[in-house]
This record gives C-alpha cells, sequence and structure tokens, in this order.
C-alpha cells in the first residue's frame, strides 16, 4: 500500500520549459491537492479537487494547471516555468469532511529548480 | 477568504521545557483542524485533529490540542519537548462545506537544544 506518489523527486528546469508532475494514491480517496512549500510562507494552496470530475483554483494558480484523470490521480503542470516556480511541491489526498474523523495524506514531495 | 495564522514563525526550547504553539483562523463556520509536523527532509505527518466533541484532542507523541471556538483557536502544547521534537509545526483548517479546502498555516520552527 503505497499511500500517495508522486514523480519526479527532483527536477531542474530552464526558463520557459514545461513539465507535469504527477501524483497518484491508492487509498480510494475522494479529495486530492497540490501544495507548494516556500521557505517562511508555509504550505501554499495551489488547485485542489474535491471530487473525480472537478477541480479549483487555491491560493496561488498563476502559472499552474491541473488535471483530475481519474480518481487516483491528479496531476500539475507548468506550461512556462518561471524561477519564482522554484519550490517543493507536495500532493496530498483525502476523504475530509464534516465531521469525519479523517486527514490529509501527503507525498513525499517534488524538488523543483527553475534556472 | 479564510486563513490560518501561526504567530511564533521560529521557537528556540530547551530539553524539557513546555511548549505551546499558537494558531488562529478565521472563517465563521464549522471547521475541522489539524495539526501536522515535518521533520527535516521528511513529508507532512498528521499530529493530531479535531473534528467534533471534546475539544481537547490527544495526539502522537505527547503532543496535545485545544479547541476554543469562541477565540478561533487551536493551539498546540507539549509539557516537556525532547530534542527529537526539532521539526516544523504546521496549523491546517479545512473548511466544511467549502468544497474541502485544507488550509494551512505558515509554519513554526521548533529547534530543541540539549
Amino acid at each position: 500500500n503505497a499511500g500517495v506518489t508522486q514523480t519526479p523527486k527532483f527536477q531542474v528546469l530552464k526558463t520557459g520549459q514545461s513539465m507535469t508532475l504527477q501524483c497518484a494514491q491508492d487509498m480510494n480517496h475522494n479529495s486530492m491537492y497540490w501544495y507548494r512549500q516556500d521557505p517562511g510562507m508555509g504550505l501554499r494552496l495551489i488547485y485542489y479537487s474535491a471530487s473525480e470530475g472537478t477541480t479549483d483554483k487555491g491560493e496561488v494558480p498563476n502559472g499552474y494547471n491541473v488535471s483530475r484523470l481519474n480518481k487516483r490521480e491528479f496531476s500539475l503542470r507548468l506550461e512556462s516555468a518561471a524561477p519564482s516556480q522554484t519550490s517543493v511541491y507536495f500532493c496530498a489526498s483525502s476523504d475530509l469532511g464534516e465531521g469525519m474523523n479523517t486527514e490529509a495524506f501527503f507525498g513525499q514531495g517534488t524538488r523543483l529548480t527553475v534556472v | 477568504a479564510q486563513s490560518v495564522s501561526q504567530h511564533n514563525h521560529h521557537v528556540i526550547l530547551s530539553e524539557a521545557a513546555s511548549l505551546e504553539l499558537g494558531c488562529n483562523y478565521s472563517y465563521g463556520g464549522t471547521v475541522n483542524l489539524f495539526w501536522y509536523v515535518q521533520y527535516p527532509g521528511q513529508h507532512l505527518q498528521l499530529l493530531l485533529k479535531y473534528f467534533s466533541g471534546d475539544p481537547l484532542v490527544k495526539g502522537i507523541k505527547g503532543f496535545e490540542a485545544e479547541f476554543i471556538k469562541s477565540k478561533f483557536s487551536f493551539n498546540l502544547r507539549k509539557p516537556s519537548v525532547q530534542w527529537s521534537d526539532t521539526a516544523e509545526y504546521f496549523c491546517a483548517v479545512l473548511l466544511t462545506g467549502g468544497g474541502n479546502k485544507l488550509t494551512f498555516g505558515t509554519g513554526t520552527q521548533l529547534k530543541v537544544e540539549l
């Protein structure tokens, strides 16, 4: 049981290049999230998907797109990478909801550097 | 928009000292509340959570937190910290009925000295 799996773990891009970060979960969760983590700024929500077929913007969506391919997979795409997108990216999944005794589970993270 | 505030950005304590980390949120509706911990080089792990019932919740490794609805707060406490508690701590709020949007605070870096 792998939980939440992110690929790749590390990536270096040149400014203007594009790439897709992959995320898959095997816990049959409905909700999935993409965050970026920067020093002193905590985790900021980029996009989330409350259920298969839906996606919503978070706090910092500019420069990113997402696809909820199916219930298991939620990918994050950078169309034209910029140095400001250098960060550690985390994917998470959950079945959170009112009164539900659950938690969000996180992947190991992707360290992205844009030069 | 909902927001989560963690007032202590860096905390340095000696072993055996008591810990309290503040967390406040701004939202008037029903929330679920969490504290996560991130050890150096690792991903986030759940410390404890509140979703209903007793506002004093106990988590792993001797941590506890109290939900005070009137103060919009969910402070994390530990009576006696250990060197191994050195990590970054994040408070998070789930807006129930808000599309399952999970928002994190900016984090508190805790260093415990021997």
